[in-house]
């Protein structure tokens, strides 16, 4: 089931710099998108959503942007801090039922 | 701030034994899910469940799963005969009802199930 990709595991970035998360989906039936963090030893935590009706949304140093014809969803945070650093998951919803991406972990260096 | 509360944090177990995972969703959410990830791996959908039925699973979820909502406001994930490959951390969320777009999920801090 990978209907959810996010293709790089890892991305480093310096602090103060603009992160970029990107994931991609295969069905064009999700209707809502989603991004938790993930630390250590914690379960998800949810991040920032969008619905398949928009194409950007916006909370303080998070955004996400959603290219429907692409089927392609990307999580901006600017200025990145160390405190950012996390796995970030991409999710995808249909009627409640959510599917994940692998995740990439995201290292804010100071 | 409700939370999602799931026990025991860990459990350790023999291969072929029954385990029974425990969630408390939240108080007013009607959707309830079972996820697992393991270790250094992606987060895996296993099944969510409505109005006391399961709404969808995926193909992890065979006939050694099941979840209950035995008193309506415990959410359980029992698997029938443990294997070693089930070893894994399980999460539990809980959604509101979806309204006319979608709901974000609440995750518990998971369940770390290790199978010897």
């Amino acid at each position: 089931d990978q209907q959810v990709k996010q293709n790089s595991p890892s991305l480093s970035v310096q602090e103060g710099r603009i992160s970029i998360l990107n994931c991609d989906y295969t069905n064009s039936m999700f209707d809502y998108f989603l991004w938790y963090k993930k630390y250590p030893a914690e379960g998800p935590t949810f991040l920032i959503s969008i619905s398949s009706i928009k194409d950007k949304n916006e909370d303080g140093r998070f955004t996400v942007f959603l290219n429907k014809s692409a089927k392609h969803l990307s999580l901006h945070i600017v200025p990145s801090q160390p405190g950012d650093s996390a796995v970030y998951f991409c999710a995808a919803s249909l009627n409640n039922d959510m599917r994940f991406g692998a995740g990439t972990r995201l290292t804010v260096k100071p | 701030e409700p939370e999602v509360t799931q026990t025991p944090s860990h459990q350790v177990t023999q291969m072929g034994q029954e385990v029974i995972l425990r969630c408390v969703p939240i108080s007013n959410h009607l959707y309830f899910y079972w996820y697992r990830q393991i270790l250094g791996q992606k987060v895996e959908f296993l099944v969510s469940f409505y109005n006391n039925e399961i709404s969808e699973k995926s193909e992890i979820f065979d006939d050694q799963f099941s979840v209950e909502r035995p008193d309506g406001s415990n959410f359980t994930l029992k698997i029938r005969s443990t294997k070693l490959e089930d070893s894994a951390m399980y999460f539990c969320a809980s959604s509101e009802p979806r309204q006319v777009v979608g709901t974000e999920a609440f995750f518990g801090q998971g369940t770390r199930l290790t199978v010897v």
